[in-house]
């Protein structure tokens, strides 16, 4: 069954420091997202991503966030210079625009990030 | 933007009891999704409900779609260990945005 992937599980990284979070969501699927969750608290929504362009993005995704589709497969978030509060579980999902279940979205695994 | 109140936030049961949780909202959604996380893991997609008044089973899972579009429940039947995780309503909003909206999550937990 298609799913999403997502690396690396668990990045640790210094404050101030760079990082990019790379997800290959399911293939015939068209919309993607990226989510956060800090721990024990919900899922939250960063930004969605329709036709290379971002559509939507929430008050958390500022301009130390940035996304991209570099090719036909990947799906990337890059955070610039993370800060302590940026450490939290960051879900990869996809859904398909068309057919039976265009709102049925689906999740990655997670990538952990801590920030140090 | 539109929010969800999920509840209880937390169940403790025996083995084999029935399990139920529900999803309020204060604005309409047009779907409804549920899903179960384990620790560390993505939230994993149970159900989804597309239409007012609407009961999808999956399994011991029941999941009904409310008729004013503002509410939905959760039914676990016969728990079992594995029913163990935190599970989340989640909608599409209806109008603009393209983006799901989660509820808290109910934390169940199950005594053998």
């Amino acid at each position: 069954e298609p799913e999403v992937t997502q690396t690396p599980s668990h990045q640790v990284t210094q404050m101030g420091q760079e990082v990019i979070l790379r997800c290959v969501p399911i293939s015939n699927h068209l919309y993607f997202y990226w989510y956060r969750q800090i721990l024990g608290q919900k899922v939250e929504f960063l930004v969605s991503f329709y036709n290379n362009e971002i559509s939507e993005k929430s008050e958390i995704f500022d301009d130390q966030f940035s996304v991209e589709r570099p090719d036909g497969s990947n799906f990337t978030l890059k955070i610039r210079s993370t800060k302590l509060e940026d450490s939290a579980m960051y879900f990869c999902a996809s859904r398909p625009l068309a057919g039976d279940t265009p709102y049925e979205q689906y999740f990655g695994p997670g990538t952990r990030l801590t920030v140090t | 933007g539109q929010q969800l109140n999920q509840s209880p936030q937390s169940m403790f049961i025996q083995e084999g009891e029935d399990v139920s949780m529900n999803c309020t909202s204060s604005s309409i959604f047009n779907t409804w999704l549920w899903y179960k996380q384990d620790p560390g893991e993505g939230p994993v997609l149970l159900i989804a409900l597309y239409k007012a008044g609407e009961l999808t089973s999956n399994g011991r899972l029941t999941a009904q779609f409310g008729i004013t579009r503002k509410d939905s429940f959760l039914n676990i039947s016969a728990s079992i260990p594995s029913d163990v995780g935190i599970y989340f309503c989640a909608g599409w909003e209806i109008q603009g945005a393209q983006k799901l909206v989660f509820g808290q999550g109910t934390r169940l937990t199950i005594n053998p």
